[in-house]
């Protein structure tokens, strides 16, 4: 597609669930970034992917959040056990590959977890 | 690690010019930006330093000191839909192309 596609766009779940949120980035970039913005604050990094693999995955909180890639385009951030303090909205954001100018966002999912 | 400092919130008048300060102190510098995002949408590119002095870009310019650890974000002839927060974001040095944001100024502009 033209832009950044995430889904759900919206999301509401109860503490303890699974969830999966899912990015489809521009077509030919290689470098997809995962972030999550809270009300009020700046989108904070959780995982890179250069490719099929995570380059850096420093940003995730615990081991509830995990991201896949498999065929290096469509990537799904999968969050485990959802705690009330995950709610926030999910951006993803492609680039054409690293160090190669700016990141391009999707509008993001945002998560409410009761 | 990164600390990237911006203030909360702004005001000017429609038609004014306005000056968004950005001060960072990161790890690794490869690169600043400011990012424009309207409540509830994604955050859209504005502006790229990576050397010293003055980006400008019709309306909007940005100024970059690495020395001092400092950018600014000018913002000229304001219009209403300008209001919006606008966010400094420091590019790392690693390659990954990774960006580290501040918290953002909400800037509100008023008739």
């Amino acid at each position: 597609g033209a832009g950044v596609s995430q889904t759900p766009s919206n999301k509401v779940t109860e503490k303890g669930k699974y969830v999966e949120l899912r990015c489809d980035p521009i077509s030919g970039h290689t470098a997809l970034y995962w972030y999550r913005q809270s009300l009020g604050q700046g989108p904070e990094f959780l995982i890179y992917f250069q490719g099929t693999g995570a380059a850096d995955d420093s940003g995730l909180p615990n081991d509830r959040f995990f991201a896949v890639r498999p065929e290096g385009s469509v990537s799904t951030l999968k969050i485990q056990r959802t705690e009330r303090g995950d709610s926030a909205v999910y951006l993803c954001a492609s680039s054409s590959g690293p160090n190669t100018g700016e990141l391009f966002f999707g509008e993001g999912s945002r998560l409410t977890v009761l | 690690g990164q600390n990237i400092d911006q203030p909360t919130e702004m005001t000017a008048t429609e038609g004014a010019i306005v000056q968004i300060n950005c001060t960072y102190q990161t790890s690794g510098f490869n690169g600043l930006f400011w990012y424009q995002q309207h409540a509830g949408e994604a955050p859209t590119f504005l502006s790229y330093n990576v050397l010293d002095g003055l980006e400008e870009k019709g309306r909007f310019s940005s100024f970059l000191s690495r020395s001092k650890g400092y950018s600014y974000l000018l913002l000229k002839e304001l219009q209403m839909k300008d209001s919006a927060s606008y966010l400094c974001a420091v590019r790392d040095q690693t390659g990954a192309n990774n960006l580290f944001f501040g918290t953002g100024t909400r800037l509100t502009v008023i008739p």
